[in-house]
């Protein structure tokens, strides 16, 4: 499985935007990346994904490098209720099911 | 309806206890999973279900016992557990290929 690489934490200002990078290096062709965050003792929540293209939703954007060897989470304009950990996730689809394989995930503080 | 519905929220349970944790979905979504989370580490995969069958186990101990009685309900069954098995218990459910929608999770205590 694809593995992803983040740094283990990041302080962002209140109405900032905040840029969260991941290395997955190894992924193949046809594996997507995902981002989840998870505010304390809650399930994991759904951000983004893509593919190849950047993609951009109500929650955030995210930017994929050509060779799809890494990719950046961004959070236009970050509020102190983003403070969370976010995962970013190479989701491996196999025959039997999805497999979305956690890494350590970045912890997210918001200052005022 | 995008909610993933856990219960119980928090359990406490003895080594000897039989305990189940349940997960309930109304989206269509036919695949389901479970997850473990011990404090401060990320989520594991434990057992996805996909059309009501078990088809991926990641070697996981036997006192777990995952069921899928129909499309909408998973059921994780407690036996025998050991403290180093508390931890946050995730449900997670998805169209076969799709976005994983989850749970708020059991936190289950063993004492």
């Amino acid at each position: 499985d694809a593995k992803t690489t983040q740094p283990p934490s990041m302080d962002c200002a209140e109405g900032r935007a905040a840029n969260l990078p991941c290395n997955h290096s190894t992924i193949s062709g046809n594996e997507y990346v995902y981002w989840y965050r998870q505010i304390h003792s809650q399930g994991p929540q759904y951000i983004i994904h893509g593919l190849k293209n950047n993609e951009t939703n109500e929650m955030a954007s995210l930017i994929i490098t050509e060779d799809r060897k890494s990719s950046t989470l961004i959070l236009p304009h970050a509020t102190l209720r983003d403070t969370a950990v976010y995962y970013c996730i190479v989701r491996v689809a196999t025959a039997a099911g999805n497999k979305l394989t956690f890494g350590g995930g970045t912890r997210v503080l918001v200052k005022p | 309806d995008t909610e993933v519905t856990q219960t119980p929220k928090h359990l406490v349970m003895g080594m000897t206890n039989k305990k189940s944790l349940k997960c309930e979905q109304h989206m269509g979504h036919r695949a389901m999973y479970w997850y473990k989370q011990k404090a401060k580490k990320p989520p594991e995969l434990m057992f996805v279900y996909s059309y009501e069958k078990l088809s991926i186990n990641e070697s996981v101990p036997s006192r777990f016992s995952p069921e899928c009685p129909n499309s909408s309900l998973l059921n994780l069954h407690l036996h025998a557990l050991q403290p180093e098995d508390s931890a946050l218990y995730l449900c997670a459910s998805s169209h076969p290929q799709g976005k994983l929608f989850f749970g708020s999770g059991t936190q289950l205590s063993v004492l």
